[in-house]
């Protein structure tokens, strides 16, 4: 099966600083990905879709300049979130999918924790 | 606008039958898709449907019927390792997921 992995699982930092998570596709070309971040007992919120090698296309609400999204080759998609804050503390998980498939097959997510 | 909705929470009891329903109003549809997510996990496929009927996957059964924009999850012989979310997510003709707030599904001994 496709298989999608996250880096790290885990993250503490501290406020005003910038957090990169990776989004990997090791075994498909993931011409999309999606970015979603979920707040305990809450859904899922998706924040962002990106296509490789475009700009990636935001959600209403979402800063664009705060969670920079690269999406360069087929099987790697990177999240930054920059200055973040307390309130970014979240659980972030990134899906792909390819050119073939409806599904999305997601990552095991990274939890981020801003002190 | 779009819109799913679903209960937010439900109980059963081990061994026994539960049925999760969802409600979709989308722009165009392509299809619908359940998930399972256990606390402090990513959600795992369960299913997709994007004819009407039922499919059958072991305990699990998924049915749809695009006609009332309706979809339900039908879960067999409740195993405790079954509690979990259980999310709704339907695709629009943009191939975008649409997901609903998710049922939390207790299951008592």
């Amino acid at each position: 099966g496709a298989v999608v992995s996250q880096h790290p699982s885990w993250v503490i930092c501290k406020s005003g600083t910038s957090v990169k998570i990776e989004c990997r596709s090791l075994d498909f070309q993931a011409t999309t990905m999606f970015w979603y971040r979920q707040f305990p007992k809450q859904s899922l919120m998706l924040m962002a879709t990106s296509n490789e090698g475009s700009k990636a296309t935001y959600e209403q609400g979402v800063e664009k300049d705060k969670f920079l999204i690269n999406h360069a080759s087929l099987t790697l998609s990177t999240l930054t979130v920059t200055s973040a804050h307390p309130e970014d503390s979240s659980f972030y998980i990134c899906s792909a999918r390819d050119r073939s498939d409806y599904e999305q097959y997601f990552g095991p997510g990274t939890r981020l924790t801003v002190t | 606008g779009q819109n799913i909705d679903q209960p937010t929470e439900m109980t059963a009891t081990e061994g026994a039958i539960v049925q999760i329903n969802c409600t979709y109003q989308t722009s165009g549809f392509n299809g619908l898709f359940w998930y399972q997510q256990h606390a402090g996990e990513a959600p795992t496929f369960l299913s997709y449907n994007v004819l009407d009927g039922l499919e059958e996957k072991g305990r699990f059964s998924s049915f749809l019927s695009r006609s009332k924009g309706y979809s339900y999850l039908l879960l067999k012989e409740l195993q405790m390792k079954d509690s979990a979310s259980y999310l709704c997510a339907a695709m629009d003709s943009n191939y975008q997921l649409i997901w609903g707030a998710g049922t939390k599904l207790i299951i008592k001994p």
